[in-house]
């Protein structure tokens, strides 16, 4: 069964300072990712998705993440964190097959002023 | 477009009860999805529903159930309450299945 592993319950960053939350899926076939965050007492916000084509993917509010099939990796990074980035992100792999999303544990990330 | 709304957005009950939370995806979305979110299990899907049909369900007892309208509108259903049963739970909406998911505040149910 396909299972996601995003190391580190919590990171603390600076303001200004480069945001990198990792996650790694198992499979050997590539599947879609994604990477979600949620604010307290918010539902989650689509962050960005790879499903084919270009392997560095952008997304809103200035994150990107890249697939590195060779890693089977898609860490999220963000070159300088803003105070508004603290928030609960997750990763999420789907299936290619029955599009189930497999859900990581959660990265909280805490920006110091 | 108005996004994915849940209703209620916080619920009270006590053990034994049965709830109903409804769900209304974005207009034009065909699938729902259904999640529960808890400190210690994190995130785990319940059940998807496409077409009124229910077409991937997850790990929960029978006690979880759900269903879609025409207008493609969901419920679930969570029938003699547990403890356990505290948790956010999620509804997301695609306008197929294998697409994006977008996501509703989240219903807030606490069982006493």
């Amino acid at each position: 069964a396909q299972s996601v592993t995003q190391l580190g319950s919590h990171v603390s960053v600076s303001e200004g300072a480069l945001v990198l939350l990792r996650c790694n899926y198992s499979s050997s076939v590539p599947p879609y990712l994604f990477w979600y965050v949620q604010y307290p007492n918010q539902g989650l916000q689509l962050l960005l998705k790879y499903t084919t084509g270009a392997t560095l993917v952008k997304g809103i509010n200035g994150f990107e993440a890249e697939f590195k099939k060779s890693e089977t990796s898609f860490h999220l990074t963000k070159p300088s964190a803003h105070m508004s980035d603290a928030a609960e992100y997750f990763c999420a792999v789907s299936d290619r097959s029955n599009y189930q999303l497999i859900w990581g544990a959660g990265t909280k990330l805490i920006i110091k002023p | 477009k108005a996004g994915v709304t849940q209703t209620p957005r916080y619920l009270i009950k006590t053990r034994g009860q049965q709830v109903t939370l409804s769900c209304s995806p974005i207009s034009g979305h065909r699938s729902v999805s259904w999640y529960q979110q808890t400190p210690g299990q994190g995130l785990q899907f319940l059940f998807e529903y496409f077409s009124e049909t229910q077409r991937n369900k997850g790990n929960f007892p029978g006690r979880f159930s759900g269903r879609q309208f025409s207008n493609s509108r969901s419920e679930m259903n969570v029938s003699t309450l547990e403890l356990g049963d505290s948790a956010l739970y999620l509804c997301a909406s695609s306008s197929k299945s294998g697409d994006t998911q977008y996501f509703g505040p989240g219903t807030r149910l606490t069982v006493l």
